[in-house]
């Protein structure tokens, strides 16, 4: 099983300023043949079901700010939102589907106000 | 528009059994994968196993092996995830999900809140 390892679990930024969260797999999910990689970013507020932010570990959802960008590759990722908004505070995500059918998620990032 | 949604919260005994719906619109239903992910309080998302409505073939997580069983019936577009010999660790919400690419989930149902407590 590919584990997923998030940090830090708690993340306090003030308005305006950056946001990082870092994502390491216990194995690659990069697949050689076509050279992406299987990782995907969710936002999950109170009450709601996870909302998907980015795929292919760089490829934004349509609709997502542009604030929010992913990157990484093979093992190590990160989720960078440029200039931190009320609205962002949430917990995220990180999600490899290299092992599919399988998926496995990281423990969760809480992201909150400074 | 694709709409996933779920049947309602549910109060269960420890040892039984619930099973919860999902009921799909706005696409194929055969097309897509769907997969149900477990959120207990405060916690984060598990992963729980993976429906294939097309040919109802199905794989679940180690965690949950001998206890779930997930099932299809197209004739109403519908997904089911069934959980047996239930226990007070087994309280969360559980949330089924439609696959896009892959295993990348863009669409996901509300939610179903399961309180197991004697």
């Amino acid at each position: 099983d590919i584990v997923m390892t998030q940090s830090p679990e708690y993340l306090a930024v003030s308005l305006g300023e950056r946001a990082t969260i870092s994502c390491k797999s216990s194995q690659s999910v990069l697949y050689s043949s076509n050279n992406k990689n299987f990782l995907a970013w969710y936002q999950q507020k109170p009450g709601q079901p996870p909302k998907l932010l980015i795929y292919w570990a760089s490829t934004r959802e349509s609709g997502v700010p542009d604030r929010f960008s992913g990157s990484g590759s093979g093992t190590d990722f990160t989720l960078t939102i440029s200039s931190l908004q009320a609205d962002d505070v949430a917990v995220y995500y990180c999600q490899q589907y290299y092992s599919v059918p399988s998926i496995s998620f990281g423990q969760g990032t809480r992201l909150e106000i400074k | 528009e694709v709409q996933l949604v779920q049947s309602g919260a549910e109060v269960k005994r420890p040892g039984a059994t619930v099973k919860i719906s999902c009921k799909v619109s706005g696409y194929t239903f055969t097309d897509y994968h769907i997969h149900w992910v477990q959120q207990a309080p405060g916690k984060g998302l598990e992963w729980m196993g993976l429906l294939d409505p097309e040919d109802g073939e199905t794989m679940s997580a180690e965690k949950f092996q001998g206890r779930v069983t997930i099932t299809a019936d197209t004739s109403t577009d519908t997904a089911y995830m069934e959980l047996r010999g239930l226990r007070s660790e087994d309280t969360a919400v559980y949330y089924c999900g439609r696959v896009e690419v892959r295993g990348v989930i863009p669409y996901w149902g509300q939610g179903t809140l399961v309180t197991v407590s004697s």
